[in-house]
């Protein structure tokens, strides 16, 4: 079975950092892009960046440039979302996907809750 | 990158059919045969209802169908059904290369 498998939900305070992370199994991981996407509570879906596990090749959005750093191992097929200076408005659902084609994500990962709070 | 544009909210009776719109402009929705719709229900992760403007992944019921007329993208879903109601979320692939989701529209099912 095709899968991703994210970490468990976070609470942390602001200033700290932070890495999350999102397994994939049962596909050759290297193959394909991982997307990060956030959903702020009670939001839309936002799309933040994607990367190339292959050879670590990385787009983001311009609305995350400078604020979140995506990295991937691909020794243990696993795709990360880092923070390392994390604000309150950081609090999100923040879930990984898997793209195929040019425009689609078809396995998307459970989610990971990221709650930022003094 | 400015979110595309959906309908906050859409409702239907069951048996009925809805369509849900998808605007952008010619830097995504118009360029690119790439859009994507998304099933949302609540606590759980998005899941892939429509790829590349009307194509349906394996799986999913053939009540959901899409199409693309210029900068707008649709969503119809025939014979809705209870389970249908959920938030949707449409998606382009951008001239930047990279992607744009919708604000998002809630079916309900009354």
């Amino acid at each position: 079975e095709v899968q991703l498998v994210q970490s468990g939900a976070e609470v942390k305070k602001p200033g700290e950092s932070l890495k999350i992370s999102c397994k994939g199994s049962g596909y050759r991981f290297t193959s394909y892009w991982i997307g990060w996407v956030r959903q702020m509570p009670g939001k839309g879906l936002e799309w933040m960046g994607i990367i190339y596990p292959g050879d670590s090749d990385t787009r983001k959005s311009p609305s995350f440039q400078g604020q979140v750093t995506i990295s991937a191992d691909k020794s243990i097929s696993t795709a990360y979302l880092q923070w390392s200076s994390l604000k309150a408005s950081d609090t999100a659902m923040y879930y990984c996907a898997r793209r195929i084609g040019q425009g689609t994500f078809d396995i998307w990962g459970q989610g990971t809750m990221v709650t930022v709070s003094s | 990158q400015s979110a595309l544009t959906q309908p906050a909210s859409v409702s239907g009776s069951p048996g009925q059919s809805i369509t849900i719109s998808c605007t952008g402009t010619s830097s995504d929705v118009g360029d690119y045969n790439y859009v994507s719709w998304y099933q949302q229900h609540p606590g759980k992760a998005p899941k892939l209802m429509i790829y590349d403007v009307s194509n349906r992944p394996s799986g999913v019921s053939n009540r959901f169908s899409g199409s693309k007329s210029g900068n707008t993208a649709s969503l119809t879903i025939s014979g809705l059904q209870a389970e249908d109601e959920a938030d949707y979320y449409c998606s382009s692939y951008t001239s930047s290369s990279t992607w744009v989701f919708g604000g998002g529209t809630k079916l309900t099912v009354l």
